[in-house]
């Protein structure tokens, strides 16, 4: 059974690129989470997504960030014209409940994309 | 407002030793606490949490955690560490009713032979 799945390991892109980061859920997880790692910083929550919807993405930078999660195939985070800052370890995470924190709640996190602006 | 602030980047402890990992916490509302750890090429994986209940938790690998409300931690510990317990371990609280967890900068755990 395999795990959350994200790819490419390792991003590096120049600054004004496009960052487009994949995570695959564990079988059977319709809700997928997307966390950032800035350096010295702990993980930040960024966006929630249910099947073809955003419930909350209260996390995510005003501009240039976006993502999606289709009925067909994985989420994905995407970053628009790059800056330095942007320079992070980017983590999904999925579940099999609706996130609402319950005592239930698991969490299934993936190994991260690090991206790297140049 | 939460927060989480984990004392030690780097934490070295020879095998067989006493394994303590500090995390202290902030919340304005009942927390819910978490331990993940996150091998080599792998994805964080959940330790143990803490929920409501039984102050003293046990997870995975013989590691157990206390919650401490008067003193706002929520340690991790493991009595006797193995090489195999090497690895990086991050400690989250999550307001109950939120998936949205407050990461800490996470430890290192080194053990040496």
């Amino acid at each position: 059974n395999a795990g959350v799945m994200q790819n490419p390991r390792h991003l590096v892109r120049r600054r004004g690129q496009e960052a487009r980061l994949r995570c695959s859920p564990m079988k059977g997880h319709s809700h997928v989470y997307w966390y950032r790692q800035l350096p010295e910083e702990g993980l930040k929550f960024m966006v929630y997504l249910q099947k073809e919807n955003i419930i909350d993405e209260s996390g995510m930078p005003k501009e240039r960030f976006s993502a999606e999660f289709p009925k067909e195939g994985p989420s994905i985070l995407r970053i628009q014209q790059v800056v330095r800052g942007d320079s992070a370890a980017y983590f999904c995470a999925s579940s099999p409940l609706p996130g609402q924190g319950g005592i239930n709640e698991k969490l299934f996190f993936g190994s991260g994309t690090q991206l790297s602006v140049l | 407002a939460q927060s989480v602030t984990q004392l030690g980047s780097h934490v070295s402890v020879s095998e067989g030793a006493l394994v303590l990992l500090r995390c202290n916490y902030s919340s304005s509302v009942p927390p819910y606490l978490f331990w993940y750890v996150q091998y080599p090429n792998q994805g964080l994986q959940l330790l143990l949490k803490y929920t409501t209940g039984a102050t003293l938790v046990k997870g995975i690998n013989g590691f157990e955690a206390e919650f401490k409300k008067s003193e706002t931690s929520f340690h991790l510990t493991k009595p006797s560490a193995h090489m195999s317990d090497a690895a990086e371990y991050f400690c989250a609280v999550s307001a109950s009713g939120t998936y949205k967890y407050i990461f800490g900068t996470g430890t290192r755990l080194k053990v040496l032979a």
